[in-house]
């Protein structure tokens, strides 16, 4: 059964804190993603990483930085949370190449709350 | 820019009946793929449907069909039959080529007994 798994369900941080989000996938997917789920905005990408060292700006990445140091693994770090960065984050892999009808596996999401 | 529109925030059905969750979507590319996901309370969001832009037959996976009008940039979800674990956020995405994913707002299924 594929999986993405991510480090905590659940975490209250202060606001100035450095925070890591961690994120594990094991189906070997070259693509990894973090996103940001806020009601009525829907998901936002963060940043995105199609290959080990490799990372690309997404939608939102002010305020965020990412790390890929091996292909399973892809994390999400908080310079020095804020308030407004309250919210849901996803991560999600998927495949590359020809196979476009290979959907993005998520995980279970980190709900972040800072004070 | 590829952008994704979900105009229905909330929908509700009652249970056994069909319910359509509609979502256009904004592209030059006439070559891509469109995704229908679940977002059930509190657990994982999964695929629900998807469908390849080339293929003009509408996909179907058991209770669940799509209605793809490619001229006019529609990709609704249809929902049959609806049960009460079909309550959900669901979620229009969109994948051209290359990596990325384009995904909507969201719409909200409420299923009433």
């Amino acid at each position: 059964d594929v999986k993405v798994t991510q480090s905590s369900r659940y975490l209250v941080k202060r606001t100035g804190e450095k925070v890591f989000l961690e994120c594990v996938q094991d189906m070997d997917h070259e693509n990894m993603f973090w996103y940001r789920q806020d009601p009525g905005l829907g998901l936002r990408l963060i940043y995105f990483s199609y290959d080990v060292k490799m990372k690309e700006k997404g939608d939102i990445p002010e305020g965020y930085s990412v790390s890929r140091e091996k292909k399973e693994r892809f994390s999400l770090i908080l310079e020095s949370a804020s308030t407004n960065q309250t919210s849901m984050y996803l991560c999600a892999s998927s495949t590359s190449g020809p196979r476009m009808y290979n959907e993005q596996f998520f995980g279970p999401g980190t709900r972040l709350t800072v004070l | 820019a590829q952008t994704v529109t979900q105009s229905q925030p909330e929908m509700s059905v009652q249970e056994a009946e069909t319910v359509t969750l509609s979502c256009t979507y904004d592209t030059s590319e006439s070559d891509y793929y469109l995704f229908w996901y679940k977002q059930p309370p509190s657990r994982q969001m999964i695929l629900v449907i998807r469908q390849e832009a080339y293929k003009q037959q509408n996909a179907t996976e058991n209770r669940f069909s799509v209605n793809f009008q490619k001229a006019a940039k529609s990709f609704s979800l249809k929902i049959s039959d609806s049960q009460l674990g079909d309550a959900a956020m669901y979620f229009c995405a969109y994948r051209k080529t290359g990596n990325q994913f384009y995904f909507g707002t969201g719409t909200s299924l409420t299923v009433i007994p």
